[in-house]
């Protein structure tokens, strides 16, 4: 067991790009999610997947964001058009299906948009 | 809608001290409760964890927390801090079968 891995560890990029991240997932885990972390803050759900389906999405996914699990194994999520108020540590998480079950984090993904 | 609140922003204790941490929950029944540490650079690591049952769990690394739903609370505790306590710890519930409220989050010092 490998664990939940995100790629990459830190991004850097300016205004206006996109940037991309990706988070595998523990392979027998059927759900995944994504959780926004600002400095001093906790961890605030952003959306989550069940096998391929994306079953919800907070309303802080504004229309810029986009995220897929093609395959139900691996995700990614896009940022379009980047703000400075994006920069964040995205976390993905993975867990089994019942509210009971662990969510297992990775190490997040640090995005700074300068 | 759920809620998640941690008192205290900083803790500091001495080495060898004995520890808790304060949460606080909003919901209308018993939700799934989970205290979570995040040492720096690192994601989040499991604590512990209650659904049902014996109102005091015990964790990993000598944390326990006690549910109370009277006053709506899941505090952490331990009685004696190691150095390598230090980090930041979040609460957080489950309420609607999927996604985690998370608190503001504790960062604990810890003095030598």
């Amino acid at each position: 067991d490998t664990g939940v891995s995100q790629d990459p560890r830190h991004k850097i990029t300016k205004r206006g790009q996109n940037v991309t991240f990706r988070c595998d997932p523990i392979s027998e885990h059927n759900r995944l999610y994504w959780y926004r972390q600002t400095l001093g803050q906790g961890p605030e759900f952003l959306t989550y997947f069940q096998n391929e389906a994306q079953l919800e999405k907070s309303r802080l996914l504004s229309d810029r964001f986009s995220a897929e699990r093609p395959k139900g194994s691996f995700s990614t999520l896009e940022i379009q058009r980047t703000e400075q108020g994006d920069s964040a540590m995205y976390l993905c998480a993975s867990s089994l299906v019942t509210p009971t079950d662990e969510q297992y984090f990775g190490p997040g993904t640090r995005l700074t948009v300068t | 809608a759920q809620s998640v609140t941690q008192p205290d922003i900083h803790i500091t204790v001495s080495e060898g001290a004995s520890l808790e941490l304060r949460c606080n929950y909003s919901y209308g029944a018993t939700p799934y409760l989970f205290w979570y540490v995040q040492s720096p650079g690192q994601g989040l690591q499991l604590l512990l964890k209650y659904f049902s049952g014996d109102t005091l769990v015990q964790g990993i690394k000598g944390f326990e927390a006690e549910f109370k739903r009277s006053q709506s609370s899941f505090n952490l505790r331990k009685p004696s801090v190691h150095w390598s306590d230090a980090a930041e710890y979040f609460c957080a519930v489950n309420t609607a079968g999927n996604k985690l409220t998370f608190g503001g989050g504790t960062r604990v010092l810890v003095k030598p």
